[in-house]
């Protein structure tokens, strides 16, 4: 069974402070996807990084997927309350079109 | 920007009844999926859809469960009868091609709860 672990599961930090979330599994994905979700919304795509040591900006945001293709990050710069939500990553294990979900990160920044 | 729409918002039902959940996908998309989300849980993958037929389905998706495309654009997810355990949100979510590289866009869900 394939599985994605995200850490930390909850972060809360000041506006203007930098954080970098992570997304660790042992098995190796075609292709990352990276998903903010707001309360009572469905997740929205922020990122997809395909190839292994991908490293992917926008805006303040920075997304990497491991040369292994096992594990992906995200880091924010200078983060603001608009960034608050939970952060998801989901990853193709290849030769389906399912996304595994990783556990997610629930991110609160505080003006 | 084009979206996925799911209706309804929020259904309730009593156990044993049967429940048809709506979604209109992104007009030139091809692939079709439903999620769930268990409250405090993950999201978890149900099905893929193409060309008129499932492509995967994960062991949630029993006997209870059926997908349809009844027409041009609407996709739905029918719960034949239903259980107090499938109170949860439902994803559906589409993507223009099948690929590793081709991202699935989601609806906002559908709010299910079984009495």
């Amino acid at each position: 069974t394939q599985l994605l672990e995200q850490s930390p599961q909850f972060l809360s930090i000041q506006e203007g402070e930098n954080l970098t979330v992570y997304c660790n599994s042992s098995s190796v994905f075609s292709s990352l996807q990276w998903y903010r979700q707001e309360p009572g919304e469905g997740p929205v795509l922020l990122v997809t990084v395909v190839t292994g040591g991908e490293v992917k900006k926008l805006k303040r945001l920075t997304f990497q997927f491991g040369d292994a293709r096992k594990d992906s990050s995200l880091h924010i710069t200078a983060a603001q309350p608009g960034d608050t939500g939970l952060y998801l990553c989901a990853g193709d294990p290849g030769a389906t079109n399912k996304l595994i979900f990783g556990t997610g990160t629930l991110l609160a920044v505080q003006p | 920007e084009p979206e996925v729409t799911q209706t309804p918002s929020h259904q309730v039902t009593q156990m044993g009844q049967e429940v048809i959940l709506r979604c209109v996908p992104i007009s030139n998309h091809l692939y079709f999926y439903w999620y769930r989300q268990i409250l405090g849980q993950k999201v978890e993958f149900l099905v893929s859809f193409y060309n008129n037929e499932i492509s995967e389905k994960s062991e949630i998706f029993d006997d209870q469960f059926s997908v349809e495309r009844p027409d041009g654009s609407n996709f739905t997810l029918k719960i034949r009868s239903t259980k107090l355990e499938d109170s949860a949100m439902y994803f559906c979510a589409s993507s223009e091609e099948r690929g590793s590289n081709q991202p699935q866009h989601f609806g906002d869900g559908t709010r299910l709860s079984i009495l």
